[in-house]
């Protein structure tokens, strides 16, 4: 069976902080990892993908540990809109979906506070 | 930019009626999903549809549920004899090369 844990939280961090979260996935398959954000009764957006090497996008780095199934996402200088539920996302194929859908974690909320 | 667009917003039925929900996926993608989102709990995968036929689908896809592209433009879910259980927010998802999600319709079974 396909799972994705995450930390549900909430994680309270003051504004400007860094905040890091993490998962774990089960099915050593994956090949494809991501993490979307989903603010309240909206669709999941996509945040940023996730490879081997590491990955940064302004403030946000993602890392992947395959041998261990890990990945992480590190917020810096975190915003008050930065207040969100972050979903950490797997999936079986190289591309973004081909016929697989995704798998999803139940999400990590954090809340940004002032 | 592009979108995913999802009608209706919100839809409220009675236990055991058919309802449909309709989508839009982003023009020149070629694989379209549903997923859907019981409200605290995590996105589920439905189903998957490429050239006009069912890809993959999940074990939540049962005989009740099904898929259909009926014109080039848009993907429908439907939903045979609608339970309790469906109550949820359904979203449609198309991909080049990550999945672009729809805004969502929420579904409410009374």
């Amino acid at each position: 069976r396909k799972e994705v844990e995450q930390d549900p939280g909430p994680f309270n961090v003051p504004e400007g902080a860094t905040v890091a979260f993490n998962c774990t996935y089960s099915n050593s398959a994956s090949q494809s990892f991501f993490w979307y954000r989903q603010d309240c009764r909206k669709e999941p957006k996509l945040l940023m993908s996730v490879y081997s090497s590491g990955n940064e996008d302004g403030r946000f780095t993602a890392q992947l540990n395959r041998a261990s199934q890990y990945i992480s996402l590190l917020i810096r200088d975190s915003k008050l809109s930065d207040s969100a539920t972050y979903l950490c996302v797997v999936n079986g194929r190289y591309s973004g979906g081909g016929a697989d859908g995704l798998t999803f974690g139940k999400g990590t909320h954090l809340i940004i506070q002032p | 930019e592009p979108e995913v667009t999802q009608t209706p917003s919100h839809q409220v039925t009675q236990m055991g009626q058919e309802v449909i929900l309709r989508c839009v996926p982003i023009s020149n993608h070629l694989y379209f999903y549903w997923y859907r989102q019981i409200l605290g709990q995590k996105v589920e995968f439905l189903v998957s549809f490429y050239n006009n036929e069912i890809s993959e689908k999940s074990e939540i896809f049962d005989d009740q549920f099904s898929v259909e592209r009926p014109d080039g433009s848009n993907f429908t879910l439907k939903i045979r004899s609608t339970k309790l259980e469906d109550s949820a927010m359904y979203f449609c998802a198309s991909l080049r090369e990550t999945q672009y999600f729809g805004p969502g319709t929420r579904l409410l079974v009374l």
